[in-house]
């Protein structure tokens, strides 16, 4: 079964402090992998994905996620934090076509980023 | 582009009566769209997945006849909670696929939510 595993609740981190959420991930085949970010009482909105090529993926605001194939990682990270980063993340992975299905998302468990002054 | 609204963005009912969350695309023709169930400090669970002219698919464990969905056009998919009670208070987010090509920059696009208390 494919699975995305956030081992961390939350991550404090000072602004201007680099950061990193981790992400692990679990399936058969090559990986479609996405990052999301969360603020309160909305949905989702995307940061950046993996499918093929670069192992390092540029995404918005400024954030990054490195694709590690024998570690099976997919970490997020930014080299200076805002106290505007301050959310919830989430590390997703799309679920494999099988018997009609149309590949929605498996999520992580979710990561609370606490950007302080 | 690729732009998902989802309405009420909160709603307060009473247990017992019926409440309809919509999702319309606004400047695409979403044929599939996923009903995702948010509980606090929780992550996203998938409830179903709707496709355009024919029958959603729930997940294990989803009552089809209490979250009615319906998705009678390319840019409308509808869920409905029938004869809610208080446990099914939660946060209610829809997401269409836009794509998997790798040069779109999205491949889902998600609604802001719909925050559902039932009283």
């Amino acid at each position: 079964a494919q699975s995305v595993a956030q081992p961390e609740d939350q991550v404090n981190v000072a602004e201007g402090n680099p950061l990193t959420v981790k992400c692990t991930y679990s399936v058969s085949g090559n990986p479609y992998l996405f990052w999301y970010v969360q603020y309160p009482n909305r949905g989702l909105q995307f940061l950046l994905k993996y499918i093929t090529g670069d192992n390092l993926v540029k995404g918005s605001y400024g954030f990054e996620a490195e694709f590690n194939k024998s570690q099976t990682s997919f970490h997020l990270k930014k080299p200076s934090a805002l106290v505007s980063d301050s959310a919830l993340y989430f590390c997703a992975v799309r679920r494999l076509h099988y018997g009609g299905s149309q590949g929605n998302l498996i999520f992580g468990k979710g990561t609370k980023l606490s950007v302080k002054p | 582009g690729a732009v998902v609204s989802q309405h009420p963005s909160r709603v307060i009912c009473k247990s017992g009566t019926s409440v309809k969350i919509e999702c319309r695309s606004l400047d695409f023709q979403a044929t599939t769209m996923f009903w995702y169930r948010q509980f606090p400090k929780k992550s996203l669970m998938l409830m179903a997945t709707s496709n355009e002219g024919s029958k959603a698919t729930y997940e294990q464990g989803v009552e089809k006849d209490k979250f009615l969905i319906n998705h009678a056009s390319l840019t409308l998919s509808t869920l409905t909670v029938t004869s809610a009670h208080p446990e099914d208070s939660s946060f209610y987010i829809c997401s269409a696929r836009v794509g998997l090509r790798t040069d779109r920059a999205h491949g889902y696009t998600f609604g802001s939510g719909t925050r559902l208390t039932v009283v």
